[in-house]
């Protein structure tokens, strides 16, 4: 088992340019989330997927969209990036009724 | 609104002197109070998950308890491999996950 997988490890961006981070799961989870993680500012929930077909805003929803392509993968989409969405996005799963989240590696965005 | 509070930020520790963690919150139904292990560079590592006031957890050093308003990470007779930014998240009723800001910790030899 693989676990949760992201790609890229490292990116950088100009303002205005797009991308979509990319998330595997091999664990069979329903839920699946994205978070981005800032120096001083700890974890925050941008959207989450509580199973294939569904997703709903987290905490900082704004800039980002979501796909959740099928029960393996959820990706994070940014439009026109921005200098403010520079951070360290870490994607998760978790089992229904489980105790707890598992976490990918990372995604390290710089956004010039 | 909920709120999840770490102290301290840092804490530096010599090997083998044992040291308490703070997690303070607020949050409206806590359905769990989870600690989590961070390394540089890395994704969080689940370490606990605490559901009601009394209750404790072990792993190796590491015990974790719960009352109504507070969680504790002890940490015994620590090694420097116990050196990691450690992480508590509250669970509310609708199953969000509310992240503190960590307690960076370095163990030294």
């Amino acid at each position: 088992n693989a676990g949760v997988t992201q790609t890229p490890k490292f990116q950088v961006l100009k303002t205005g340019q797009s991308m979509t981070l990319q998330c595997a799961q091999d664990m069979n989870h329903n839920s699946m989330y994205w978070y981005r993680q800032d120096p001083g500012m700890g974890l925050r929930l941008i959207y989450y997927s509580a199973s294939e077909g569904t997703t709903d805003k987290g905490e900082v929803p704004n800039g980002y969209n979501v796909s959740r392509l099928n029960k393996r993968e959820f990706s994070l989409r940014l439009e026109s990036a921005a200098p403010s969405q520079t951070s360290v996005y870490f994607c998760a799963s978790r089992a229904d009724r489980a105790d707890t989240q598992y976490f990918g590696p990372g995604t390290r965005l710089t956004v010039l | 609104e909920d709120q999840v509070t770490q102290s301290p930020e840092a804490l530096r520790l010599q090997e083998g002197e044992s040291s308490s963690l703070n997690c303070s919150y607020t949050v409206s139904g806590l359905r769990g109070l989870f600690w989590y292990r961070q390394d540089p560079g890395k994704g969080p590592e689940f370490l606990f998950t605490l559901y009601s006031a009394g209750e404790e957890k072990e792993k190796e050093r590491l015990k974790a308890t719960l009352t109504k308003k507070e969680s504790f990470l002890h940490i015994t007779a620590p090694k420097p491999e116990d050196s990691a930014t450690y992480l508590c998240a509250a669970e509310n009723s609708g199953y969000a996950l509310n992240f503190g800001k960590g307690t960076s910790l370095l163990v030294t030899p």
